[in-house]
């Protein structure tokens, strides 16, 4: 079964500097990956998603993420924090139709001023 | 609605009483799924419609948990006979359609405390 591990429950960064929030699959067959924020009382919003075609993909409020096949993994970055990064962040993959979403554990991001 | 909406926002019940939640989706999503977001931890599938049929009901933990999407759009999540350990945010998400590289749009959730 696929899985996805996400490492470190909690990152702080210094407004300013780079975010790398780290994700990583578990899956013979490379998945489909999603990483998707959540806002205190609100619901999942997508940040961005890789299918096929270019590796690096961009996303939405400066996020980026680059899927690397040979250590499969798909790890999200920004270059320079905002405050209003605060949230937590989700690394998902699926594999097959239907479209059913593996999440990983989740990372809570603190962005210090 | 413009986005996934689910009713109720909380709900605290007593162990042992039955519970439904509601979740209208995006208008014209044909794909709805069930999550369940338990404290620290990401969210687990539940169950997957592709229109009134569930396509795929593995997720449901017994035979306790049932959900309805009778015409195809709003659904409700059943649990019966509930138990301290269902207390978790249960998250709805519709799609356009159930292909893998299509965007699942969530709603806010419920809160859903059995005490």
């Amino acid at each position: 079964a696929q899985s996805v591990t996400q490492l470190g429950s909690h990152v702080s960064v210094s407004e300013g500097a780079l975010v790398l929030l780290r994700c990583n699959y578990s899956s013979s067959v490379p998945p489909y990956l999603f990483w998707y924020v959540q806002y205190p009382n609100q619901g999942l919003q997508l940040l961005l998603k890789y299918t096929t075609g270019a590796t690096l993909v961009k996303g939405i409020n400066g996020f980026e993420a680059e899927f690397k096949k040979s250590e499969t993994s798909f790890h999200l970055t920004k270059p320079s924090a905002h405050m209003s990064d605060a949230a937590e962040y989700f690394c998902a993959a699926t594999m097959e139709y239907g479209n059913k979403l593996v999440f990983g554990a989740g990372t809570i991001l603190r962005v210090k001023s | 609605g413009a986005g996934v909406s689910q009713t109720p926002s909380n709900k605290v019940t007593e162990k042992g009483k039955y519970v439904e939640l509601r979740c209208d989706p995006i208008s014209g999503h044909t794909a709805l799924y069930w999550y369940r977001q338990s404290l620290g931890q990401g969210p687990e599938f539940l169950i997957y419609f592709q229109g009134t049929g569930a396509a795929d009901d593995s997720g449901l933990p017994n035979d306790r948990f049932f959900a309805v999407r009778p015409e195809g759009s709003v659904s409700t999540l059943k649990i019966q006979r509930t138990e301290r350990g269902d207390s978790a945010v249960y998250l709805c998400a519709s799609s356009p359609s159930p292909a893998m590289n299509t965007e699942a749009f969530f709603g806010q959730g419920t809160r859903l405390t059995v005490v």
